[in-house]
């Protein structure tokens, strides 16, 4: 079974700039979330979705950050323009079904590094 | 306070060490607690999950909740160089939008020395 799938693996940009990162989900994973990890803290959640409606963004900073899930599957992650503090990592997760407690798959992440 | 507190470590133990590893949460609507490990450079993979109090055993891994005190840990038995990784602590609660959230520790990371 393919796991989740995030691109790039690595950015680095110049704060104001732009930047986009990818995720493709487990195969009939209903739920999809973005975190950020910080270095040295554990992973927040940013934005949670069910299908391709937003179930929690409430720790998202909307002025920067927005998101998408089309058609229920893949989903971009935007932050414009991007900040000193927005580096870490990004991770995208995926499972089941949220509404039933289901184990949560994480890809590997994307680095991003604000200079 | 945060809610899921965890000693960030970072903690060093010889080959062949009992590791424990420990958490302490402040929200009474945790109901699921989990263990993830997370490689250098890697996504954290779930390793252990239990939701009520008591102990549960996985191999060389137990864990052990504690709901009246509020506490969580992970025991690690007969350490290998392998389990050197960062361990972070996670628990879910039903939200009001109708879904388990999860809320992670900072994570504790460990050397495991041959």
């Amino acid at each position: 079974e393919a796991g989740v799938a995030q691109s790039p693996r690595y950015k680095i940009i110049e704060k104001r700039q732009s930047v986009a990162f990818w995720c493709n989900p487990i195969s009939g994973h209903a739920t999809l979330y973005w975190y950020q990890q910080i270095l040295g803290q554990g992973p927040k959640l940013l934005i949670q979705f069910q299908n391709n409606g937003v179930v929690d963004d409430s720790q998202l900073p909307k002025d920067r950050f927005s998101a998408e899930r089309l058609k229920g599957v893949d989903s971009t992650l935007k932050i414009q323009p991007a900040k000193l503090e927005d580096s870490a990592v990004y991770l995208c997760a995926s499972s089941l079904d949220a509404r039933m407690n289901t184990e949560a798959f994480f890809g590997q992440g994307t680095r991003l590094t604000v200079v | 306070q945060k809610e899921v507190e965890q000693d960030p470590g970072p903690l060093s133990v010889p080959e062949g060490a009992i590791v424990s590893l420990n958490c302490t949460y402040s929200n009474s609507a945790f109901q699921y607690f989990m263990w993830y490990r997370q490689y250098s450079r890697k996504g954290p993979e779930l390793l252990m999950y239990t939701y009520s109090s008591g102990n549960k055993e996985d191999g060389r891994f137990t864990a052990q909740v504690d709901k009246s005190s509020k506490y969580i840990s992970l025991f690690i038995r007969d350490s290998q160089p392998s389990d050197s990784a960062t361990y972070l602590c996670a628990m879910s609660s039903f939200s009001g939008a109708g879904s388990y959230q999860l809320t992670f520790g900072k994570g504790t990371k460990l050397s495991v020395i041959p």
